[in-house]
């Protein structure tokens, strides 16, 4: 696709479902990265794939957090038992992996716990 | 986890003005981004500046990076309105992108 996109642009569940939000990078794009970002604050690292693995998921805040990248292209970030601080926007960004290399946005997803 | 620190937090002045933004970081980078959000979505890179450089130019963008301070600036010249938005600082040193808190910048017309 021409950029990143990310779906849904908005999720509102309720506390303790589970959620799925996906990611589609850019094509050909090697290096993955989720982040959440919470109001007024910077983008805080989850995740980064460097193809189908994840070379850092040293941000991911507890077991509850998990993502794939099964083909090393779509990835999915998966939430289980939401909680109420789990609410922020999701981001994902990717990059052709080469280094110093620009790393390209989608739109991100808000996620609402209810 | 989050190494760089913005400052200032926010910035507001008149179009025309020079907006100057600082971030300050921890540990040892191998380039240093600059991106740009509006309205809480998406960022959009600005520049980048290698390690080994100390000042880049980017239309009204001109960044300088001191490691020996672990610092860096960006200078926004002559500002317009539309130049209103979040700027980060996000430094990689090998993995992922670590971004700043960022500074809030509000252009006046």
């Amino acid at each position: 696709g021409a950029g990143v996109s990310q779906t849904p642009s908005n999720k509102v569940t309720e506390k303790g479902k589970y959620v799925e939000l996906r990611c589609d990078p850019i094509s050909g794009h090697t290096a993955l990265y989720w982040y959440r970002q919470s109001l007024g604050q910077g983008p805080e690292f989850l995740i980064y794939f460097q193809g189908t693995g994840a070379a850092d998921d040293s941000g991911l805040p507890n077991d509850r957090f998990f993502a794939v990248r099964p083909e090393g292209s779509v990835s999915t970030l998966k939430i289980q038992r939401t909680e109420r601080g789990d609410s922020a926007v999701y981001l994902c960004a990717s990059t052709n992996g080469g280094g110093a290399t620009e790393a390209f946005f989608g739109q991100g997803t808000r996620l609402t716990v209810v | 986890s989050q190494q760089g620190e913005e400052d200032p937090q926010a910035l507001s002045i008149q179009e025309g003005e020079n907006a100057t933004m600082n971030c300050s970081y921890k540990t040892s980078i191998n380039n240093l981004q600059w991106y740009r959000q509006n309205s809480g979505r998406g960022l959009v890179h600005l520049i980048l500046i290698r390690s080994n450089e100390r000042e880049k130019h980017s239309g009204r963008l001109r960044v300088t990076l001191d490691t020996s301070k672990k610092s860096s600036s960006l200078l926004i010249t002559a500002s317009r309105a539309a130049d209103t938005a979040s700027y980060f600082c996000a430094t990689d040193a090998g993995t992922a992108l670590i971004f700043g808190k960022g500074t809030t910048l509000s252009v006046s017309s």
